[in-house]
């Protein structure tokens, strides 16, 4: 089945320094993909997606590019600040054959952030 | 009251008790979900309903019971919990299922069965 792995945190770092998470997934066909943040006490938000091979995101400072051949969609921003301290979370999602879909997320385990001042 | 809000935000419940989590969706949209998510492990998909019918039930136990009474409303009626069903539940929503539809979450409610 379809599985999303992203690198173990928690990740901490100083105000403006450069982020990466890692993000590999396995997935038949051809997956939309996503980054999405879950600040404390609150719901997740979309981050940023991209739904096919070579598509980059950006939101926020944030990018992602999908790579089909290494399979990954590593989340990266030049300079952090200490708001982006949140937990991030890999996702995709895939249609079924038929252009149809239920609509199922799957999410990776997640990766603590934490910048200090 | 905008977005999905769910309430309860925090629950204690003991595991004979029958409570229910309420979400609602301010936003139009037809489908609308429930995800677990317990600590670290990544969020678990258990039910989908799209136009009030239930289009997915990802292998959840019977004591975890949905219902989706319009395209606005949400609940999950619990029972007989057990401690390991302790988790933040999250609803979120979207326009329609398939993967070119966004889906925003509510904030969740943070369940402790005790």
């Amino acid at each position: 089945g379809d599985s999303v792995t992203q690198m173990e945190g928690p990740v901490t770092l100083s105000e403006e320094a450069f982020l990466t998470i890692n993000c590999t997934y396995t997935a038949t066909g051809y997956p939309s993909l996503f980054w999405y943040v879950q600040y404390p006490g609150e719901g997740l938000q979309l981050l940023l997606k991209a739904t096919k091979a070579d598509d980059k995101g950006s939101n926020k400072g944030f990018e992602a590019t999908y790579r089909k051949e290494t399979t990954s969609f590593h989340l990266e921003k030049g300079s952090v600040q200490v708001s982006d301290s949140a937990v991030y979370f890999c996702a995709l999602t895939r249609d079924v054959a038929g252009g149809t879909s239920y609509g199922k997320l799957t999410f990776g385990q997640g990766t603590i952030l934490t910048v200090h001042p | 009251e905008t977005g999905v809000t769910q309430t309860p935000r925090h629950l204690v419940m003991g595991m004979t008790n029958k409570k229910s989590l309420k979400c609602e969706q301010h936003l139009g949209h037809n489908a609308m979900y429930w995800y677990k998510q317990s600590a670290k492990k990544p969020l678990e998909l258990m039910f989908v309903y799209n136009f009030k019918e239930q289009t997915e039930n990802n292998s959840v136990p019977s004591r975890f019971s949905p219902e989706c009474p319009n395209s606005s409303h949400l609940f999950l009626h619990l029972h007989t919990l057990q401690p390991e069903d302790s988790a933040l539940y999250l609803c979120a929503s979207s326009q329609d299922t398939g993967e070119v539809y966004e889906q925003y979450f509510g904030p969740g409610t943070r369940l402790t069965v005790t």
